[in-house]
């Protein structure tokens, strides 16, 4: 079936560079791809979303990238800093279908 | 409440023992999602309602699992004869609207942690 999935598993980056996490997803009828964050024993937190009439996004120090030509979603942060490091999940769906996750990028942040 | 509230937080159970997880979704939130996610894994979709009704069971792994909402608020959702295998946190999420329309954003809880032994 259709899946959505991660390019790095795991990704570590000193603390003041920026960070890019990447994620594919396979269902070409994915309207709404959404990031999440998740720290150590809690619950995912909500980033940052897009919908596919967009190419990009932008939040504070948080840039969502979407290339629908390669089904291909990126997650930037800007100056990464020590709390942003936990896993971090792109997800998506259309229409009024459950949320699909991937399984996950953990982002160590190296002080 | 403020957030999505689950309970019990950590739930140590014997292998072949009944559990009952609880959901208190945000008010006012139409939509609620059951995932479950197994240890350095992502989420796995198990159920959603829509008020008290689930369109979607489909990912409930066995009969063993069941889920009920009632006066379109709490869920509670059920394993029975629990397996070391059911052991993971379930995820419990609400959000104003299924969908992808404004309001379609999912807030979680934190999650109740299972250990079958």
């Amino acid at each position: 079936g259709e899946s959505v999935g991660l390019h790095l598993p795991t990704l570590s980056v000193q603390e003041g560079d920026n960070s890019i996490i990447n994620c594919a997803y396979s269902n070409s009828a994915s309207d709404y791809f959404i990031w999440y964050k998740q720290e150590s024993g809690k619950g995912p937190q909500f980033i940052i979303d897009i919908r596919s009439n967009m190419d990009k996004r932008q939040g504070q120090r948080v840039t969502v990238l979407l290339n629908k030509t390669v089904k291909h979603l990126s997650l930037q942060i800007a100056a990464t800093q020590p709390g942003d490091s936990a896993v971090y999940f792109c997800a998506e769906n259309s229409g009024n279908t459950p949320l699909v996750f991937g399984k996950g990028t953990r982002l160590s942040v190296i002080a | 409440g403020a957030g999505v509230s689950q309970s019990p937080s950590n739930k140590v159970t014997e292998k072949g023992k009944d559990v009952e997880l609880r959901c208190d979704p945000i008010s006012g939130h139409t939509a609620l999602y059951w995932y479950r996610q197994s240890l350095g894994q992502g989420l796995e979709f198990l159920i959603y309602f829509q008020g008290n009704s689930a369109p979607d069971k489909s990912g409930l792994p066995s009969d063993r699992f069941s889920a009920e909402r009632t006066g379109g608020s709490v869920s509670t959702l059920t394993i029975q004869r629990t397996q070391q295998e059911d052991s993971a946190v379930y995820l419990c999420a609400s959000s104003y609207q299924t969908g992808t329309g404004v309001g379609g954003e999912l807030f979680f809880g934190e999650g109740s942690r299972l250990t079958v032994l």
